[in-house]
């Protein structure tokens, strides 16, 4: 167990619907990142949060849009959802050192499968 | 650009062969980091080691042992005497070292079957 929780676990939705993903990192870290993994682009990075604040985007559509909460939980929205965006949905979470270099160890959560019909 | 090429889609092993899975990097940075991950059957995600760019003393950790050549760009990860329980898709990863973290670049991943 990674300490990262993710739920829903499972979704099954249809097309044109938003739904939204939530994500609790491990107890103390600051950083959160959304990554999708799906069978033709493989896992992607999609969004990075520290602290509450956005830190670096990665190739997340416009339909998409996250944030991360003064509890730091975050949560991943998914809007005018097409088949193609059915993929398995990680958060990652790492402790970012104050001062110095983070090593930058990112734990998974477990994922959500999300399927769009 | 970062890339990260695990040219090994699949690997079929038997039980007790050892087994080694290639990673190649690219990077422009003289500062990163590279990982291997485990994804087994069940879906998650599972860190196994980080390597800093400045260390490059081989690991070992009971039957795995990770392998980084700076003068190749290669972080090999190597199973010895493999069991079933290590099937799973295994991910080289790459990040850039920041301060407050960056993403993981991640290969496509290797399939690892090992039957007995």
């Amino acid at each position: 167990d990674s300490g990262v929780t993710q739920t829903p676990k499972h979704l099954i939705t249809a097309t044109g619907q938003r739904v939204t993903l939530r994500c609790s990192p491990r107890s103390g870290d600051l950083s959160v990142y959304w990554y999708q993994q799906s069978l033709d682009q493989g896992l992607q990075f999609l969004i990075h949060y520290y602290n509450g604040e956005e830190r670096a985007k990665g190739n997340i559509l416009e339909r998409f849009s996250a944030q991360q909460f003064p509890d730091l939980h975050s949560e991943l929205n998914l809007s005018s959802l097409e088949l193609g965006d059915s993929a398995l949905y990680f958060c990652a979470s790492s402790l970012e050192g104050s001062g110095g270099i983070s090593y930058n160890e990112q734990f998974f959560g477990p994922g959500t499968r999300l399927t769009v019909l | 650009a970062q890339k990260v090429t695990q040219a090994q889609t699949e690997i079929s092993v038997v039980e007790k062969e050892d087994v080694t899975l290639d990673c190649v990097y690219e990077t422009r940075d003289t500062t990163y980091y590279l990982f291997w991950y485990k994804q087994p059957p069940s879906g998650e995600l599972v860190f196994l080691i980080r390597r800093n760019s400045f260390d490059e003393q081989n690991e070992i950790s009971g039957r795995y042992s990770w392998n980084f050549q700076k003068s190749t760009s290669s972080f090999n990860f190597t199973i010895t005497a493999s069991q079933v329980v290590d099937s799973a898709v295994y991910f080289c990863a790459l990040s850039e070292a920041r301060q407050a973290g960056t993403a993981l670049i991640f290969g496509k991943g290797t399939t690892l079957s090992v039957s007995s």
